[in-house]
């Protein structure tokens, strides 16, 4: 497609279970980043995978989250046994490099409910 | 200190008023800059890059300050449909996190 692609859109899962958030960036992007945010927050660093380089994973806030980038291109965000504050809107960014001055197209977002 | 900071607002200004926000950075490596904007509940979109000579798009223009590390943004004649959240984006190309957004300001235009 054109854009970046998320899914679920939403997700409402019970406190406790392992969630799976996929992302599908644009087309030949090598970069790719995960945020998070928070209602009425700013944008929170979580991940950032650049090419075939080992990924940039200081914004992790516990080892419950982990990520993975398949082959360069589809990305899964993995939350493990999730807790209330997990809840938020986790966005995924593609950029044809870190830095490119085409600037970086946000997929629509997962919320994440967790009840 | 944040290495992007912004004044949340919000900035409330009437139809037809400029305005102009400011965006501050702290690694003097920062290489490329953007204002996104993101509407409520959405996801940020680009609004413009921004490069050392100052640029200019329809009643948008941004400007760089690398001596003294600041960005701004500058709309002209504001419309109801400005109103938004605007972002100021810092990236360093070592490949190490290289994005970083400021918290956003805030613009509320009125009737």
């Amino acid at each position: 497609g054109a854009g970046v692609s998320q899914s679920p859109s939403n997700k409402v899962t019970e406190k406790g279970k392992d969630v799976e958030l996929r992302c599908d960036p644009i087309s030949g992007h090598t970069a790719l980043y995960w945020y998070r945010q928070s209602l009425g927050q700013g944008l929170e660093f979580l991940i950032y995978f650049q090419g075939n380089s080992a990924p940039d994973k200081s914004g992790l806030p516990s080892d419950r989250f982990s990520a993975e980038r398949t082959g360069g291109s589809v990305s899964t965000l993995t939350i493990q046994r999730t807790q209330q504050e997990d809840s938020a809107v986790y966005l995924c960014a593609s950029s044809l490099s870190a830095g490119h001055s085409s600037g970086y197209t946000f997929g629509s977002g997962t919320r994440l409910t967790v009840v | 200190r944040k290495e992007v900071e912004q004044d949340p607002g919000p900035f409330n200004v009437p139809e037809g008023a400029t305005v102009a926000f400011n965006c501050t950075y702290s690694n003097s490596a920062s290489q490329s800059f953007f204002w996104y904007r993101q509407d409520c509940r959405k996801e940020p979109k680009l609004l413009m890059s921004v490069y050392s000579s100052g640029n200019e798009d329809g009643r948008f223009t941004a400007q760089l300050n690398r001596a003294s590390q600041y960005i701004s943004l500058l709309i002209r004649d504001s419309k109801l449909s400005d109103s938004a959240t605007y972002l100021c984006v810092v990236t360093q190309d070592t490949g190490r996190r290289a994005l970083t957004f400021g918290s956003g300001t805030r613009l509320q235009v009125q009737p």
